[in-house]
């Protein structure tokens, strides 16, 4: 059984701060990781992706993995409100194309 | 261009009765995924298809569930007969032929079976 871990939160920070969302997956074939945000009542949005080890910035967004530790975590830098969402972290294997989700984790940025 | 697209946005029916649920991919999107979320879960993959074929059907959780794609554009879901545990958030995502790895997401339809 596949499994992909993330803290419901809320995970509360401040406007400007940084948010660090983690996410711990079970299965060492997993390739793929993706996160995704998803504001209430409507659909996950792709925001990054990430296949190697390592460190991938995209504007405010650092996806950071680590396959030896089965962990992938996300940095939002100079969090904005409009950042609150509930952030999904998603795996997939070569095996198959289906995504196995996390719970997500709820972000709160605060004014 | 136009996102995945999903109707209805909400659904609301009773135990027994039958439910179609359709999803618009992308157009040029080959591949096209049904997920589902169910109160207090996680999101849960149901089935893929390639075009017109069923590629892996293997979430699909018994055969009160027929998911096709006529003509590999569209695709219809159906639930028949509705149960209460059904209830919950339909996801319908695609994604390029030969890019599998990102899987763009409809904004789901909520089914509520009471």
């Amino acid at each position: 059984q596949k499994e992909v871990e993330q803290n419901s939160g809320p995970l509360s920070v401040p406007e400007g701060a940084i948010a660090s969302l983690n996410c711990t997956y079970s299965d060492r074939v997993s390739q793929s990781f993706f996160w995704y945000r998803q504001y209430s009542g409507k659909s996950p949005e792709l925001i990054m992706s990430i296949y190697s080890n390592g460190d991938k910035e995209d504007g405010r967004f650092t996806a950071q993995l680590n396959k030896a530790s089965q962990y992938v975590s996300l940095l939002i830098r100079d969090s904005q409100p409009s950042d609150s969402a509930t952030y999904l972290c998603a795996v997939k294997d070569n095996a198959g194309n289906m995504l196995t989700f996390g719970g997500g984790t709820r972000l709160m940025v605060k004014p | 261009e136009a996102g995945v697209t999903q109707f209805p946005s909400h659904s609301v029916i009773e135990k027994g009765q039958t439910v179609t649920l359709r999803c618009d991919p992308i157009s040029g999107h080959d591949n096209l995924y049904w997920y589902r979320r169910v109160m207090g879960k996680e999101i849960k993959f149901l089935l893929h298809f390639v075009k017109e074929s069923k590629q892996d059907e293997s979430g699909m959780p018994n055969n009160r569930f027929l998911a096709e794609r006529t003509g590999g554009t569209y695709s219809t879901l159906k639930v028949q007969p509705a149960e209460l545990e059904d209830s919950g958030v339909y996801f319908c995502a695609s994604s390029p032929r030969g890019a599998f790895y990102e899987q763009y997401f409809g904004p789901g339809t909520r089914l509520t079976v009471t």
